[in-house]
């Protein structure tokens, strides 16, 4: 157990649909980061928040945002989905802002959209 | 982005057998860092590596990096089914930015 909790850990939708993702750090870790892992793409880095603020963006879509909150957990919306976004999405956590710190992931979201 | 890439993608050997898997790049990155991950579950960080050349040892795991910082490799000696699992090598691009290879899926058979 990472100390990182996902939530739902499953998630069926369907195409046009916006859904939201949560995650909730590890105790005393300040940066969340939002990953997608599917077969073609490999495990893919969208966006890291670093208490509260963004801190780096990767390859996340406009349809894509996400936020992290005061109390440090953060969400993960997903809006007008398309088939291609069904995927395994994961958080992680770490202490620093810096990415060469050991990040913490938790057991992921796998969303389905039909 | 830069690219990693990983090989090979599938090794499926007896228990006892030794491995390499290799990463590689056509660009310099800060660091590099190798994940293994389960089904069902998220990566576990293994190990980074920062300098190049380094060579650090995780009980049976040898872990390299390449003097120009292009390339890795992680060895395994006397593999066991308990290291059956999707091996991830990842590193650090400018921007704060981990970039993952496809991954090499492990399979030790007993």
């Amino acid at each position: 157990d990472s100390g990182v909790t996902q939530t739902p850990k499953h998630l069926i939708t369907a195409t046009g649909q916006r859904v939201t993702l949560r995650c909730s750090p590890r105790s005393g870790d300040l940066s969340v980061y939002w990953y997608q892992q599917s077969l073609d793409q490999g495990l893919q880095f969208l966006i890291q928040y670093y208490n509260g603020e963004e801190r780096a963006k990767g390859n996340i879509l406009e349809r894509f945002s996400a936020q992290q909150f005061p109390d440090l957990h953060s969400e993960l919306n997903l809006s007008s989905l398309e088939l291609g976004d069904s995927a395994l999405y994961f958080c992680a956590s770490s202490v620093g802002q810096n990415s060469y710190n050991e990040q913490f992931f938790g057991p992921g979201t796998r969303l389905t959209v039909l | 982005t830069q690219l990693l890439e990983q090989s090979p993608q599938f090794l499926s050997i007896q228990e006892g057998e030794n491995l390499t898997v290799y990463c590689n790049s056509s660009s310099v990155f800060s660091s590099l860092q190798w994940y293994r991950q389960e089904p069902g579950e998220g990566p576990v960080l293994l190990v980074t590596v920062v300098t190049g050349g380094e060579v650090k040892k995780l009980k049976r795991l040898t872990f390299q990096f390449g003097d120009a910082r292009k390339d890795s490799s992680l060895h395994i000696t006397a593999a066991q089914p308990g290291d059956t699992g999707l091996y991830l090598c990842a590193g650090l691009e400018y921007g704060n930015k981990l970039v993952f290879g496809a991954g090499t899926i492990l399979r030790v058979k007993s």
